[in-house]
């Protein structure tokens, strides 16, 4: 079945700068690659996804690449602020193997005021 | 999403009882998931559903068993619970009428401690 890893588990930053977080998946039939942010005592939302018909999709501050041949995306956050602090997940779905939705073990971000 | 609701949202519970979590949405979504959620494990597929005919087991099943009464409810239930089923449970739901790639729309999750 679809395995997701997610790295790093852990990020601090400053104010201002940027943030990368790496997913890799191991179903190549993967075709759904949504980000969750979870705010400490907070359910998990959707923040961003994209589709693997789509290289790269952004959305002010956040964007995300996908890399089908390499199989791995990645979460981009510019000009982070306090707020972008949490725990981001990602995940893959593939349209076989029942629609599931398979996470990473998330990242917790730090942005240092 | 408060139309994905959860209750219990706190539960201590002792090794071996029986307990259920239940969920109800009024979202109209057909497609109902429990998730377990554990520190540097992410959210863990447990069960999922379809329709009201359907059940699927997900990433981890061993232990829970679950119950589609219609289709805005999804409950999940512990026959006996023990100390390692200590987490957050987060029910989800998501509509294929959005397309295959729709999002999960996450309830308010369920912390259960079984001591």
């Amino acid at each position: 079945g679809e395995n997701v890893e997610q790295h790093p588990s852990t990020l601090s930053v400053q104010e201002g700068d940027s943030a990368v977080i790496k997913c890799t998946y191991s179903d190549s039939a993967s075709n759904y690659f949504p980000w969750y942010k979870q705010e400490l005592g907070k359910r998990p939302q959707l923040i961003i996804d994209i589709r693997s018909n789509v290289g790269e999709k952004k959305d002010q501050r956040i964007a995300v690449t996908l890399n089908k041949t390499a199989k791995h995306f990645s979460l981009h956050i510019t000009e982070t602020q306090p707020e972008d602090s949490a725990v981001y997940f990602c995940a893959a779905r593939s349209n076989t193997g029942g629609f599931k939705t398979i996470f990473g073990a998330g990242t917790r971000l730090f942005v240092k005021a | 999403d408060a139309d994905v609701t959860q209750t219990p949202r706190n539960r201590i519970t002792k090794t071996g009882k029986r307990i259920m979590l239940e969920c109800s949405q009024t979202k109209g979504h057909d497609r109902m998931y429990w998730y377990r959620q554990d520190p540097g494990l992410g959210l863990r597929l447990i069960y999922y559903s379809f329709d009201v005919k359907d059940i699927n087991k997900g990433e981890i099943s061993d232990g829970y068993s679950v119950s589609r009464q219609a289709q805005a409810k999804f409950s999940l239930s512990l026959e006996s619970a023990i100390p390692n089923q200590t987490a957050l449970y987060f029910c989800a739901t998501s509509d294929p009428r959005a397309g295959p790639n729709s999002p999960l729309h996450f309830g308010n999750g369920t912390r259960l401690t079984v001591t």
